[in-house]
C-alpha cells in the first residue's frame, strides 16, 4: 500500500526560528513529490521535486528530495506568524492512474 | 484567471436528502479529482477522472458518485448523505502530463458539508 508519512504532526515555534518538516514515503512508481501550504482554505502549491539532491528555493522556504532514502524536507527560515498553516506533502505516482497520495500534514504554529 | 470553483461553499443538510457539489475548472485540464479532508486523516481521494467519460474510484468512494460529461465539470453526488460524510471537500484539477513533466494540482476553495 502506498503511503506518505509526515512528521511532526504539530509544531509550535517562535517568530524567527528555523523549522524543518519531514516527509517520508513508500510508494510504487514514484513520479514526483509535492509540498502544499494550507491555511484556512484550499491547499496552495509550494514545490514539486523530481530529482534527488536538487534544492528548490522560494524566499525563506526551501525543499530537497532524497530518492535513495525516500524522504523530503521542507525548511522555513526566519519564520513569521504568516507561516502558520498545515503543510501537506504528496507523492504523485507514475502509474496510469496518476493519483496523488497525501500525508496527513504538519500543523505549524508560529507565535510572536 | 485560472481557477477551480466549487459550489456551494457551505452546506448543512439532513440525512438521506440527495445533494450535488459542483466543480468547474477553466484550465482545460484532463485530470480532475475529489478529496475529503477530516481531522487526523488528512486528504483522502474519493473519485478521480482522467478525461471525459473516464472516472475511477479513489480511496474512499463509498456513498459517492461522480460524472464527467464535459471536460470542465466534475460534480460530486451524494445520493443519500449520512452523518459520516460530514467533512471538508476539495475538488482539484491538473494536466495529465504537462510539458515540464510536472504534476501540480490546483485546488478549489473547498465545500464544508454538514449532514445532520
Amino acid at each position: 500500500e502506498d503511503k506518505v508519512v509526515q512528521s511532526p504532526l504539530s509544531l509550535v515555534v517562535h517568530e524567527g526560528d528555523t523549522v524543518t518538516l519531514n516527509c517520508s514515503y513508500e510508494v510504487t512508481n514514484f513520479r514526483s513529490l509535492l509540498w502544499y501550504k494550507q491555511e484556512k482554505k484550499a491547499p496552495t502549491f509550494l514545490f514539486m521535486l523530481t530529482s534527488s539532491g536538487i534544492e528548490k528555493k522560494s524566499g525563506r522556504l526551501s525543499s530537497i528530495l532524497d530518492k535513495k532514502e525516500l524522504f523530503s524536507i521542507l525548511n522555513i527560515t526566519a519564520t513569521q506568524t504568516g507561516d502558520s498553516a498545515v503543510y501537506l506533502c504528496a507523492v504523485a505516482l507514475n502509474s496510469g492512474n496518476t493519483p496523488l497520495v497525501f500525508g496527513k500534514g504538519t500543523r505549524l504554529s508560529v507565535i510572536a | 484567471e485560472a481557477q477551480v470553483t466549487q459550489n456551494p461553499r457551505y452546506l448543512i443538510t439532513v440525512t438521506g436528502k440527495k445533494l450535488t457539489v459542483t466543480c468547474s475548472q477553466n484550465m482545460n485540464h484532463e485530470y480532475m479529482s475529489w478529496y475529503r479532508q477530516d481531522p487526523g486523516l488528512g486528504l483522502r481521494q474519493i473519485y478521480y477522472s482522467m478525461n471525459v467519460e473516464v472516472t475511477d474510484k479513489g480511496d474512499v468512494p463509498e456513498g459517492y458518485k461522480v460524472s464527467r460529461k464535459e471536460k470542465r465539470n466534475f460534480p460530486l453526488i451524494l445520493e443519500s448523505p449520512s452523518p459520516n460524510q460530514t467533512s471538508l471537500y476539495f475538488c482539484a484539477s491538473s494536466l495529465l502530463v504537462n510539458p515540464l513533466g510536472s504534476y501540480e494540482q490546483y485546488f478549489g476553495p473547498g465545500t464544508r458539508l454538514t449532514v445532520t
